[in-house]
């Protein structure tokens, strides 16, 4: 069964960079013809999609945070990863990483990880 | 202000039907993209339930039902229970933004 979990620091200063890890377990991204996305949900609020990369290390995001963000992957660790850059109140969210899979017409996120908060505050 | 449109709130007795609609416009619904639900328990992550407009993933009850039509969808639920209680979010792709969308979520409660 495919699991993701989520991983770092839970609390971070306003103007840093937020880093967050996904680790895969029960199939190998670069195994897999999915790409691997990154989430958020600030408390009491929807979801918003943060944006994707493929093992190949191909990356789409979304045109709203593209200037701060920066998702990676090591297939050595079957891990990939998000750094949100100039973080502000606004950031605070409980992040999720999910399987993003699907063709170019139905992408859905079908394996999500248990979600990590993560809190911007001096 | 979310780019698919989901009326906040939504209930129902126990036993009855729902209806949570997702509104969109030509660059996403309308565009021929599939349109996927996913319901969120109270402190949970959210869960595939409905993805490609009307299909259940393996384990999702067919009391839950999708349509789409347009630039609109629909997500089903009949013989309400108690443990439907949660939030349904749809998801599509825009092609003006080049990504996935969410809508703003429906919190359906069971009275």
């Amino acid at each position: 069964q495919l699991q993701l979990q989520e991983s770092g620091p839970g609390l971070v200063k306003p103007s840093e960079t937020l880093s967050l890890t996904c680790t895969v377990s029960g199939d190998s991204i670069s195994r897999s013809s999915y790409y691997w996305g990154w989430l958020r949900q600030p408390p009491g609020k929807g979801l918003e999609w943060i944006g994707s990369i493929f093992y190949s290390g191909s990356t789409y995001y979304n045109p709203s945070l593209k200037s701060r963000v920066t998702i990676s992957v090591d297939t050595s660790k079957n891990q990939f990863s998000l750094k949100l850059s100039s973080v502000t109140a606004a950031d605070t969210a409980v992040y999720y990483c999910a399987r993003h899979s699907g063709g170019s017409y139905s992408r859905r996120f079908d394996y999500w990880g248990q979600g990590t908060l993560v809190t911007v505050s001096s | 202000q979310s780019v698919l449109t989901q009326p906040p709130s939504v209930s129902g007795a126990p036993g009855q039907r729902v209806t949570i609609s997702c509104t969109g416009s030509s660059s996403n619904i309308g565009a021929a993209y599939d349109v996927h639900w996913y319901q969120q328990l109270p402190g949970a992550a959210p869960k595939l339930l409905i993805y490609a407009n009307s299909n259940r993933p393996s384990g999702v009850p067919d009391r839950f039902s999708g349509s789409k039509s347009g630039t609109s969808a629909s997500l089903a639920i009949t013989g309400l229970q108690a443990e439907d209680e949660a939030d349904y979010y749809c998801q599509s792709y825009d092609s003006s933004l080049s990504g996935s969308v969410f809508g703003g979520g429906t919190k359906l409660t069971v009275l």
